[in-house]
């Protein structure tokens, strides 16, 4: 496996239901992130990761919450969402958090909520 | 805040056509300038970066050049393939105590055989 892998790549769930998405890298990366894609809007920055630490939440809803139990993991678990939380979910790391680095994405999670 | 503007999409041109994908951004400091792509159903990916002022990033015969003056990172490309067709992102990157990308909001890029 190479890079950054997230599942499922899809995922439908009501909302009262609790669901997590997941995220592995495989590059030896020392940040994690989180992005929301929606329609039209730009990438929104949910959540940061340095060395298992979070290091930034943007302002993200509480039914929102991040996981990260080490470096190579980060998962969001999901709990009565609403339907405009439906979006595609991008995953990234980056080597070090100090450095001018580009990020690496997985291929997302389309989550819709109904 | 730091923040990044692209030219609004759609566009769509010809195969063979010259590409200009205008991005400017507002940022303190000095960042890292980046083009990400993103095809059909796919993540992210790194198509080009420049670091600092007049860097030039280029990758698969797309180039941008980082301006400071006019605080500009326009994606260019001679002549373009079907195979572009693709959504394009500019964005930069800050060093304040975590590494933070910003994106613009995206161009849709369709390219007609």
């Amino acid at each position: 496996e190479t890079g950054v892998t997230q599942t499922p790549r899809h995922l439908v769930m009501g909302m009262t239901n609790k669901k997590s998405l997941k995220c592995e890298q495989h590059l030896g990366h020392n940040a994690m992130y989180w992005y929301k894609q929606s329609a039209k809007k730009p990438l929104e920055l949910m959540f940061v990761y340095n060395f298992k630490e979070q290091t930034e939440n943007n302002s993200v809803p509480s039914r929102f919450s991040p996981e990260c139990p080490n470096s190579s993991h980060l998962f969001l678990h999901l709990h009565t969402l609403q339907p405009e939380d439906s979006a595609l979910y991008l995953c990234a790391s980056s080597q070090d958090p100090g450095a001018y680095t580009e990020a690496f994405f997985g291929q997302g999670t389309r989550l819709t909520v109904v | 805040g730091d923040s990044v503007t692209q030219m609004e999409g759609p566009v769509t041109l010809s195969e063979e056509a010259c590409l200009t994908i205008n991005c400017t951004y507002t940022a303190t400091g000095y960042p890292s300038l980046f083009w990400y792509v993103q095809y059909p159903g796919e993540g992210l990916q790194l198509l080009l970066k420049a670091t600092k002022a007049d860097d030039k990033g280029s990758n698969k015969g797309f180039e941008a050049t980082y301006r400071k003056e006019t605080t500009s990172f326009h994606l260019e490309k001679g002549s373009v393939q079907v195979s572009d067709s693709a959504v394009y992102f500019c964005a930069l990157s800050t060093n304040k105590g975590a590494q933070k990308l910003v994106f613009g909001q995206g161009t849709r890029l369709t390219i007609n055989p």
